[in-house]
C-alpha cells in the first residue's frame, strides 16, 4: 500500500497563473482533507470530503477550489495563484474521522 | 482563546531526561484527542490516541484532563530521535473536523 501519496512534490508559479495539487489514498478512506502549513502556524484546514461527490469548506478555502470525482482521489486547485497562497500543502485521509494519514506534502511557491 | 493552544518551545533537554508538553482546547465536548508527531520538512505521523483513561506506549504517556480541558504528553528517558514538533489535535463539535494546534518544538541533545 502507497498510503496518500501527493503530486507534484515542489512547484513554483507566478502569480495569476493556475495549477491542481492531486492527492491519491488506497485505503479506502471515506475522508479525505486538503490542508496549508505556514512557519510558526498550526495545520489550517481548506477544505475536506465526506466522501464521493460532496466537499465542504474549511477554514481557509478563499482562493481555492477542490474536486472528488473519484473516492481515492481528492484535487485541490489554485485559479489565479497569489504570492500569500505560497506554503506546503498536506493531503490526508481517515476512516470515519478518527486518525488521519498524511500525504508527504507539496512545497509551493508563487512568485 | 484559541480552539487549541500548544506551548511552541522550544523544549531544549538532555538524553535521559524526562519531559512534558500541555495543550488546552476550548470545546468542551470534544471526546477524542490525538498526538502526532512532524519531523522537519515531513508529514504529520501519528503518536498516539488519547482516552479519557490516558494512554501509555513505552516512553510516552498522554493524559486527559476534561476539567481542565487539557490534554499532556510526557517522554520519559528522551532520544535524540524523539527531536521533533508535536502537535495536539482535539475534534471540532460535530467529529470529522479536526483542529491541530501549532506545535510544540522539542530539541533533545547528547
Amino acid at each position: 500500500n502507497a498510503g496518500v501519496t501527493q503530486t507534484p512534490k515542489f512547484r513554483v508559479l507566478k502569480t495569476g497563473q493556475s495549477m491542481t495539487l492531486l492527492c491519491a489514498q488506497d485505503m479506502n478512506h471515506e475522508y479525505m482533507y486538503w490542508y496549508r502549513q505556514d512557519p510558526g502556524m498550526g495545520l489550517r484546514l481548506i477544505h475536506y470530503s465526506v466522501g464521493e461527490g460532496t466537499t465542504a469548506k474549511g477554514e481557509v478555502p478563499d482562493g481555492y477550489n477542490v474536486s472528488r470525482l473519484k473516492k481515492q482521489n481528492f484535487l485541490l486547485g489554485l485559479e489565479s495563484a497569489a504570492p500569500s497562497q505560497t506554503s506546503v500543502y498536506f493531503c490526508a485521509s481517515s476512516k470515519l474521522g478518527n486518525e488521519q494519514f498524511f500525504g508527504p506534502g507539496t512545497r509551493l511557491t508563487v512568485l | 482563546r484559541k480552539e487549541v493552544e500548544q506551548d511552541p518551545g522550544p523544549f531544549n533537554v538532555p538524553e535521559g531526561a524526562t519531559v512534558a508538553f500541555n495543550c488546552t482546547y476550548s470545546n468542551s465536548a470534544s471526546q477524542s484527542f490525538f498526538w502526532y508527531r512532524q519531523d522537519c520538512r515531513k508529514e504529520p505521523k501519528l503518536l498516539m490516541s488519547v482516552y479519557s483513561s490516558g494512554n501509555e506506549d513505552g516512553r510516552f504517556t498522554a493524559q486527559l484532563n476534561r476539567a481542565s480541558q487539557y490534554i499532556s504528553l510526557l517522554i520519559r528517558d528522551s532520544k535524540l530521535s524523539d527531536s521533533a514538533t508535536y502537535l495536539c489535535v482535539a475534534p471540532r463539535a460535530g467529529g470529522f473536523k479536526t483542529i491541530f494546534g501549532a506545535g510544540t518544538r522539542l530539541f533533545v541533545k547528547a
